[in-house]
């Protein structure tokens, strides 16, 4: 079980729209539409964005958007905005009951 | 609202076993709507999942660390534990306990985490 891969950094301008990447394999993403995102403020409690690949939490803001191809799913901020930058780490279920993260990428509002 | 609450030894010596605790509020361990699972983030790393466990005692570990991993539920507490034996400097992470909800395959309420050194 490997970790999913997720680019290191991401960075963008207030309003612009960026894309995170998480791929993996045709075990984990490319084999279940399962694939979690997740927002993590360092010192807080990381925070539930996307479940299933592309459904949002009730009451979420919906300038957050997942969507999978292959063996990637992508996470996408529209209209990007400073309390985005954070930490955000992809989940894929892998079978037999067992979950594997992505190695996270840092988000950069310039 | 759920509210989980991690607690326990920062400090632990190589080879002894990390014990840690979570506590639940706002809602009871016995709800047949949740797993109750343990996340960890060594330090500059990514997440790491490490299992989860039903009230009923069911219980699902990260295939690397199964030999190693122990999660139980103490239901008259509201509680859910993890030990982790044998540690090494490796162990040494944040650990965050997290609600995982089979219904959407996802890990909805978590705690703050706590730091827990594995050093002599």
């Amino acid at each position: 079980q490997s970790a999913l891969t997720q680019p290191a950094s991401v960075s963008g301008s207030p309003g612009q729209s960026i894309t995170i990447s998480c791929t993996g394999t045709s075990s984990d993403v490319g084999k279940y539409n399962l694939v979690s995102w997740y927002q993590h403020h360092p010192g807080k409690a990381p925070k539930l964005m996307i479940y299933e690949g592309s459904k949002r939490p009730s009451g979420f803001s919906n300038h957050f958007s997942g969507s999978k191809s292959g063996n990637t799913a992508s996470l996408t901020i529209s209209g990007l905005q400073a309390e985005d930058e954070a930490d955000y780490y992809c989940c894929s279920y892998a079978g037999s009951s067992t979950y594997v993260f992505g190695t996270g990428t840092k988000v950069t509002v310039l | 609202q759920l509210q989980l609450q991690e607690s326990g030894p920062g400090l632990v010596k190589p080879s002894e076993t990390l014990s840690l605790t979570c506590t639940v509020s706002g809602g009871s361990i016995s709800s047949s709507s949740y797993y109750w699972g343990w996340i960890r983030q060594p330090p500059g790393k990514g997440l790491e999942w490490i299992g989860y466990i039903y009230y009923s005692g069911g219980t699902y570990y990260n295939p690397s660390l199964k030999s190693r991993v122990t999660i139980s539920v103490d239901t008259s507490k509201n509680q859910f534990s993890l030990k982790l034996s044998s540690v090494t400097a490796a162990d040494t992470a944040v650990y965050y306990c997290a609600t995982y909800i089979t219904a959407t395959a996802s890990f909805d309420y978590w705690g703050q985490g706590t730091l827990v050194t594995v050093s002599s």
